[in-house]
């Protein structure tokens, strides 16, 4: 079946690191992908996304690359802030539906 | 105002009873969604919605129901509420396919049931 694995969190990050967010999917065929956050009592937001293999999505400073070969849709930044701080859902598309992760907490201190 | 508005926000309910909630939405899209979203779990699709007349069922869409009653308002209903359906409950909206369009969410209901 169709599925999205992530690392647990919480990821806990002083400002100014590198930070990466491991996403894995099983899906067929060749889905979409998505990175979603969500701020402290608020509903999810669209991040970034990227359509095809070998695509790279950006948004905010945050870089996502499509790797077929691995199956995986990693999240990076290079310098995070307290700002960051939220719960990150990676998300696959299939048949027009998304299905997510279990989301990965990030907490940056300063 | 939010472009995606849930009411209510919190809502205590005992096991048992029936509880509607509400997901009006000043977009203009034709699709809406109902997510819960639990600990470990991440986001679940519940139902969605295509367009007025259409009503397609999630992967967990037991126990639950819900009306379009507008392109702009769709609600969610727990006919028996029982307790392992406290979670957060999220509308969420698309202008279009989501390989073309974003996925834009209410800030959440929180549900408990006693």
């Amino acid at each position: 079946g169709n599925s999205v694995t992530q690392m647990e969190g919480p990821v806990t990050l002083s400002e100014e690191a590198f930070l990466t967010i491991n996403c894995t999917y099983t899906a067929t065929g060749y889905p979409s992908l998505f990175w979603y956050v969500q701020y402290p009592g608020e509903g999810l937001q669209l991040l970034l996304k990227a359509t095809k293999a070998d695509d790279k999505g950006s948004n905010k400073g945050f870089e996502a690359t499509y790797r077929k070969e691995t199956t995986s849709f990693h999240l990076e930044k290079g310098s995070v802030q307290v700002s960051d701080s939220a719960v990150y859902f990676c998300a696959l598309s299939r048949t027009d539906k998304l299905i997510f992760g279990t989301g990965t907490r990030l907490q940056v201190f300063p | 105002d939010a472009d995606v508005t849930q009411t209510p926000r919190n809502r205590i309910t005992k096991t048992g009873k029936r509880i509607m909630l509400e997901c009006s939405q000043t977009k203009g899209h034709d699709r809406m969604y109902w997510y819960r979203q639990d600990p470990g779990l991440g986001l679940r699709l519940i139902y969605y919605s295509f367009d007025v007349k259409d009503i397609n069922k999630g992967e967990i869409s037991d126990g639950y129901s819900v009306s379009r009653q507008a392109q702009a308002k769709f609600s969610l209903s727990l006919e028996s509420a029982i307790p392992n359906q406290t979670a957060l409950y999220f509308c969420a909206t698309s202008e279009g396919s989501i390989y073309n369009s974003p996925l834009h969410f209410g800030n959440g209901t929180r549900l408990t049931v006693t």
